[in-house]
């Protein structure tokens, strides 16, 4: 059966320091990718989705970016963090046109 | 660009009693998926239930149901036989079935669901 994996589940970050959050799926291949964020008390706001390694699609300007360097690994990163990047971020994947997917979340606190 | 609205922040039902939660969406397109994903105090994301717009047939599964009306642009969630593990967060989201667009979901703001005593 398919999994997804996603860590960590809490990180507390500092302003201006680095970041890289993963993301893996295991039993199966070539899934769409996608990364979420939630806002306290918000929906979830797509960042990034995937279709395939190195292909990487943004919805919205930020601070961050994504990387997927192989075919079932999602990354997302930032080189200086900012107090408004806090929040709940979730990886999903889907196997094309199906369902999302979704990982456990990383709580992400920036002080 | 699609929008999906869920009026209601908070919502609170009586252990074994029915409630329904609102979802209403914008789009231009005739053919889409709607979903109902809940998102217990655990934070998990857990499908609940879709809907192909094609199909005229309400899903169900279990004790969730929904009422899909396609010319109103409305995808309400009934849960019946509430129970304490049904608390809540619920989430309603939109998906186009254009497969080049990689499945995006659309979410709402969701409605957060209380089961008392």
């Amino acid at each position: 059966s398919q999994t997804i994996h996603q860590w960590p589940a809490t990180l507390v970050q500092p302003v201006g320091s680095p970041l890289s959050l993963e993301c893996t799926v295991e039993g199966t291949s070539n899934p769409n990718l996608y990364w979420y964020r939630q806002a306290a008390g918000r929906g979830l706001q797509l960042l990034f989705y995937s279709v395939g390694i190195g292909q990487i699609s943004s919805e919205v300007p930020q601070n961050l970016s994504a990387s997927r360097p192989q075919d079932r690994q999602f990354i997302l990163s930032s080189k200086k963090l900012l107090l408004s990047d806090s929040g709940f971020y979730l990886c999903a994947w889907s196997p094309g046109p199906q369902p999302q997917h979704f990982g456990d979340g990383t709580r992400l606190s920036i002080l | 660009a699609q929008t999906v609205t869920q009026s209601q922040p908070e919502m609170s039902v009586q252990e074994a009693e029915t409630v329904t939660l609102s979802c209403t969406y914008d789009t231009s397109e005739s053919d889409y998926y709607l979903f109902w994903y809940k998102q217990p105090p655990s934070r998990q994301m857990i499908l609940v239930i879709r809907q192909e717009a094609y199909k005229q047939q309400n899903a169900t599964e279990n004790r969730f149901s929904v009422n899909f009306q396609k010319a109103a642009k409305s995808f309400s969630l009934k849960i019946s036989d509430s129970q304490l593990g049904d608390a809540a967060m619920y989430f309603c989201a939109y998906r186009t079935t254009y497969t080049g667009t990689a499945s995006k979901l659309t979410f709402g703001t969701g409605t957060r669901l209380q089961v008392t005593l």
